[in-house]
């Protein structure tokens, strides 16, 4: 069974400053998602990284894939105040497992972020 | 281009009722999948539609149920009503384009807020 787990489950820290937020899944999968949520709001698509080695930057935020260690990064840099939200990474399903492609994300646990000027 | 939209966006109700929730997809969009979240359980997903077809089903009771219109229009059922399916349930639309390798990004909307007294 694909298990999704995240860390550090809430973070603080200071405008400004760097920090990475982990994502580790347990089986094969062949997407990975980042999405952000505001409080009392929808998730909103960050980032899709699709294979091995796989990095993509918006902005202050990068995102970055390592499919043998099964372990994705959303790094930030020079955080600012309007970075604050939960951030959830989230994984599909192996396609073989299902004769192609699902819409069936797993889901980690989010990671609360919450920048202090 | 709309986003998806979802009906109602606040819903109370007793335990014991049954409530129907709306999703309307990006225009174009074949894939509608539904996602609950919970503070406890996180996003958990429920059940993808593609092409008025049940395709993926997640680890719910059957008191869960869906279906979709020939408009792509999802609406996602719950009888009998128990006080742990108060929660944010999330509907998300794709092109349903599953050819591996693609990214296929799920869209979210605002979600409907069900409260079960």
């Amino acid at each position: 069974e694909l298990k999704v787990e995240q860390n550090p489950l809430f973070l603080s820290m200071q405008e400004g400053k760097n920090y990475t937020i982990y994502c580790n899944y347990s089986t094969t999968s062949d997407r990975l998602y980042w999405y952000r949520q505001d409080p009392g709001k929808s998730l909103e698509s960050l980032f899709v990284l699709l294979s091995n080695g796989a990095v993509k930057q918006e902005g202050r935020l990068m995102a970055s894939l390592d499919t043998k260690a099964r372990l994705s990064t959303l790094h930030i840099t020079a955080a600012v105040h309007d970075l604050s939200a939960t951030y959830f990474c989230a994984v599909d399903p192996p396609f073989v497992n299902y004769g192609g492609a699902t819409n069936k994300l797993i889901f980690g646990t989010g990671t609360l972020l919450a920048v202090q000027p | 281009k709309a986003g998806v939209t979802q009906t109602p966006r606040y819903l109370i109700k007793t335990r014991g009722q049954q409530v129907t929730l709306s999703c309307s997809p990006i225009s174009g969009h074949r894939s509608v999948s539904w996602y609950q979240q919970t503070p406890g359980q996180g996003l958990q997903f429920l059940f993808e539609y593609f092409s008025e077809t049940q395709r993926n089903k997640g680890n719910f009771p059957g008191r869960f149920s869906g279906r979709q219109f020939s408009n792509s229009r999802s609406e996602m059922n719950v009888s009998t009503l128990e006080l742990g399916d108060s929660a944010l349930y999330l509907c998300a639309s794709s092109s349903g384009g599953l050819l591996a390798g693609g990214t296929d990004t799920q869209y979210f909307g605002p979600g409907t807020r069900l409260t079960v007294l």
